[in-house]
């Protein structure tokens, strides 16, 4: 099966500019994440879907972060403006609902973005 | 609020070794703990993982043992390889409504196996 594919790889910016995130689940996962990883943390819940809809977002900075899952497929994380504590790697996962209990997620590769 | 903590930011062992990765967590209603791997420039693979009901589970050269009295858990490597070398994330499971799981994370352990 396919994995979680996520664009770009790697993304700089100044700041204050805008940027987005595009990811596309595995095929049938209804639940899809955005993940920041900071480096030295690890990663950070933003948001959670299901299917095209928002389950969790409290942890969303929603005055510079949006986030969309158009038909419940492919998710767009969008950053505007950019600040320069956003420079992370942004993961996308997807699972189903009980496989995400115990066997965890699928993660994407990321993206990693710089904010000069 | 950290709920899962690795307080050993890395880890080096020699090849053919066992490697002890310790996490530890404040919450009560965590019901799985789960082991991912990072290698770098990549997102992180789910390796192990453990329910809260049990104290031990085995695959292949990998052990996770949970204490739930201490609310300690651990992932033993053996023998260590040096293929393992990555970033290992514990992260805990919890129920947050219906069938709607949701994971936390630690900070992460670097382990290095020197050949």
């Amino acid at each position: 099966e396919a994995g979680v594919a996520q664009s770009p790889r790697y993304k700089i910016i100044e700041k204050r500019q805008s940027v987005a995130f595009w990811c596309n689940p595995i095929s049938g996962h209804a639940t899809l994440y955005w993940y920041q990883q900071i480096l030295g943390q690890g990663p950070k819940l933003l948001i959670q879907f299901q299917n095209n809809g928002v389950v969790d977002d409290s942890q969303l900075p929603k005055d510079r972060f949006s986030a969309e899952r158009l038909k419940g497929v492919d998710s767009t994380l969008k950053i505007q403006p950019a600040k320069l504590e956003d420079s992370a790697v942004y993961l996308c996962a997807s699972t189903t609902n009980e496989a995400g209990r115990g066997y965890g997620y699928t993660f994407g590769s990321g993206t990693r973005l710089t904010v000069v | 609020d950290q709920q899962v903590k690795q307080n050993s930011p890395s880890l080096s062992v020699q090849e053919g070794r066992i490697s002890i990765l310790n996490c530890d967590y404040t919450n009560s209603m965590f019901d799985y703990f789960l082991w991912y791997k990072k290698y770098p420039a990549e997102g992180p693979t789910f390796l192990i993982s453990i329910s809260s009901i049990k104290d031990k589970n085995e695959d292949g050269r990998f052990t996770v043992f949970l204490n739930k009295s201490a609310k300690h858990l651990s992932l033993h490597i053996v023998p260590s390889q040096p293929g393992d070398s990555a970033v290992y994330f514990c992260a805990a499971s919890w129920n947050s409504g219906g069938s709607n799981y949701k994971l936390t994370f630690g900070k992460g352990t670097l382990l290095t196996v020197n050949p």
